[in-house]
């Protein structure tokens, strides 16, 4: 069975910075596409990263220099480094695994529970 | 970076009744790439729909999608009480994903 379960979140300070795990089951990490998506209290999901299963990495404007996304293979988990927080980084922070196959689909098919983070002084 | 507009932003509606929800692109979007989402309070979001048409594993026939290019559709055809959620569509391409702002499907 695929599981995705998030940790790490938490209330941390302006300026500060935090690690989020998104440990998997159930399927491995490094022979997938893996992504952190965001939600901010009553609003939209942001997709803000990708790491590819060859190790390539991207990231939405919004947090790109600041965020870094990265994975260990032998504990089978994804992690989000987030540094130089901002109030507007406060929301739910999900994982989720995509199926990609090029020009066929693109979709994310399991998801996290999700953990918040909360940056407020 | 392709911007995604859904419409409307709030539908109110009864059980039984049918639901038309709009995703419309800034640029063209692969229907490969085009994907629906379902949100209840508290949940993560549950794939519904690849592939602009494609439904997920155990996802009820009474939801369907279509469209092409920059308008795609996301239809319920006898909405249960189930369905009242909030929904989202998502595109990928060249390496970065967009998600529309979300339809929030309420009971009238």
């Amino acid at each position: 069975e695929v599981q995705l379960v998030e940790s790490g979140g938490g209330l941390v300070q302006p300026g500060g910075s935090l690690r989020l795990s998104c440990a998997a089951s159930g399927f491995t990490v490094s022979g997938t596409y893996m992504s952190w998506v965001r939600q901010a209290p009553g609003k939209g999901l942001e997709w803000i990263s990708v790491i590819y299963s060859g190790g390539s990495t991207h990231y939405a404007d919004s947090v790109k220099g600041r965020f870094t996304i990265s994975r260990d293979n032998s504990k089978n988990t994804l992690f989000l480094q987030m540094t130089s927080l901002r109030a507007e980084d406060t929301a739910v922070y999900y994982c989720a695994r995509e199926q990609y196959a090029s020009g066929s689909y693109s979709y994310f098919d399991y998801w996290g529970q999700g953990t918040l983070v909360t940056v407020s002084s | 970076e392709i911007v995604l507009t859904q419409s409307p932003g709030t539908l109110s509606l009864s059980p039984g009744e049918g639901a038309t929800l709009s995703c419309r692109a800034s640029q063209s979007v692969s229907s490969s790439y085009l994907a629906w989402y379902q949100q209840k309070p508290g949940q993560a979001p549950r794939l519904l729909i690849y592939g602009a048409s494609s439904r997920a594993t155990g996802i009820p026939d009474r939801f369907s999608g279509s469209g092409s290019g920059t308008d795609f559709t996301l239809t319920i055809s006898r909405l249960e009480p189930e369905d009242f959620a909030v929904y989202f569509c998502q595109q990928y391409g060249s390496s970065s994903y967009s998600f529309g702002q979300g339809t929030k499907l309420e009971i009238k």
